[in-house]
């Protein structure tokens, strides 16, 4: 247990579907993160925010919508996914953006497109 | 950009052999560089974080030392044991991201 919570763990959902991922951490931590790993490549970010402020966008498509409402918790809304958007999608949190903090993650939604 | 490198992709070893795990990075410019654990279809666990000032950490079984200017990082497991087969990823941290390589996938067998 990282102090990392995602919920699903899993999730099939249509092309046409529209669906959440939510991340939660009680760490007291300041920056949330958002990565994508597909099967095998290395973990791309995604998003990141600081203080509950977007502060990076990795040309990620309009379909993945980030919401940050408050310093414990990260959504990412989903709709008009596309098949090759199934992965693994991880959260993690560090105490502060960067430097030298140490990154916590969660244990992934799985994520698969029909 | 950064790019990542760890050899080998996959390693397969007797119980109570030591691992030896091997990351390179091409900018040195790093604030730190941490190893993880992923086991399949799981998250990732932080093994160590080695500041970019530090040459080595270690904790229990595991050590990490860490050549800042030649980009090279290693991960040394000594007394391996079944429960450490998984796939190790290291990341340096630089312009406030982590970086990741596709990862050494870790075989000990019983």
């Amino acid at each position: 247990e990282t102090g990392v919570t995602q919920t699903p763990r899993h999730l099939v959902m249509g092309m046409t579907n529209k669906k959440s991922l939510k991340c939660e951490q009680h760490l007291g931590h300041n920056a949330m993160y958002w990565y994508k790993q597909s099967a095998k490549k290395p973990l791309e970010l995604m998003f990141v925010y600081s203080l509950e402020e977007r502060v990076e966008n990795n040309s990620v498509p309009s379909r993945f919508s980030p919401e940050c409402p408050n310093s414990s918790h990260l959504f990412l809304h989903l709709h008009t996914l596309q098949p090759e958007d199934s992965a693994l999608y991880l959260c993690a949190s560090s105490r502060e953006r960067g430097m030298n903090t140490e990154a916590f993650f969660g244990q992934g939604t799985r994520l698969t497109v029909v | 950009k950064q790019e990542v490198t760890q050899i080998p992709a996959a390693l397969s070893v007797p119980e109570g052999e030591n691992l030896v795990l091997n990351c390179s990075f091409t900018d040195s410019a790093i604030y730190n560089l941490q190893w993880f654990r992923q086991d399949p279809g799981k998250g990732l666990t932080s093994l160590l974080l080695i500041q970019s000032s530090q040459r080595e950490q270690t904790s229990g079984r595991l050590n990490a030392s860490l050549d800042k200017s030649s980009g090279r990082s290693t991960l040394y497991i000594a007394a391996s044991q079944p429960g450490d087969s998984a796939t190790y990823l290291c990341a340096p941290l630089n312009d406030y991201k982590l970086s990741f390589g596709a990862g050494t996938t870790v075989t000990v067998r019983a």
